[in-house]
């Protein structure tokens, strides 16, 4: 079976500019993580979705940040406008239910904003 | 709160050696999961395994074998005979499953293994 997919593998884009990050969870997980990592927090949960819905954003950093999850199949973490300090690995993650709570994690996004 | 302390940033090794990966964790749940996964120089994060707080026996996979101990709160991982693929950075996890926190894994720092030929 694929795994959790990700999209772009790296992106480097300019100070304002705005950033789309995809992901596509393995087909039949009802739940849908954002991480983050950085060298100074380490991982961090953004945001999760179970069955599409948004659960818990308390870990979004700020309005500039925004997720969706229009279907089982894809979501999208927004960053807009983008700053330097959003550089990080951006993870997309996902499980099913009755999982013991074990989550999948995508290849990450490598974001830098110059 | 939920908490996993990984004390051990960096560890440095010699191919064959065994390596021992600290991890203690704090919670107030009676249930949860811990967990470790690798992450390896191409940055991706790999499931290693699963442990919930009912069952403390070890497991013992190939050349990996964890140690579940919940009098001392600690979940430490062995590599015996250490190869240099073995080199990547560990994280330690717990999952609760109750109130706000349900769902939600709580990482450690990570631990940087370099294992040398």
């Amino acid at each position: 079976d694929a795994g959790v997919i990700q999209s772009p593998r790296h992106e480097v884009t300019e100070m304002g500019q705005e950033v789309t990050l995809r992901c596509k969870p393995i087909s039949g997980h009802d739940y849908l993580f954002w991480y983050r990592q950085t060298m100074m927090r380490g991982l961090e949960l953004l945001i999760y979705f179970n069955n599409n819905v948004p659960i818990d954003d308390s870990g979004m950093p700020e309005d500039r940040f925004s997720a969706k999850m229009p279907n089982a199949s894809f979501s999208t973490l927004k960053i807009q406008p983008s700053e330097p300090r959003d550089s990080a690995v951006y993870f997309c993650a996902s499980r099913q239910m009755n999982s013991g709570n074990t989550i999948y994690f995508g290849e990450g996004s490598w974001l830098t904003v110059v | 709160a939920q908490k996993v302390t990984q004390a051990q940033t960096e560890i440095s090794v010699v191919e064959k050696e065994d390596v021992t990966l600290d991890c203690v964790y704090e919670t107030r749940d009676t249930t949860y999961y811990l967990f470790w996964y690798k992450q390896p120089p191409s940055g991706e994060l790999v499931f290693l395994i699963r442990r919930n707080s009912f069952d403390e026996q070890n497991e013992i996979s190939g050349r990996y074998s964890w140690n579940f101990q919940k009098s001392t709160s600690s979940f430490n991982f062995t590599i015996t005979a250490s190869q240099v693929v073995d080199s990547a950075v560990y994280f330690c996890a717990l999952s609760e499953t109750s109130g706000g926190s349900n769902y939600k894994l709580t990482f450690g720092k990570g631990t940087l293994l370099t294992v040398n030929p």
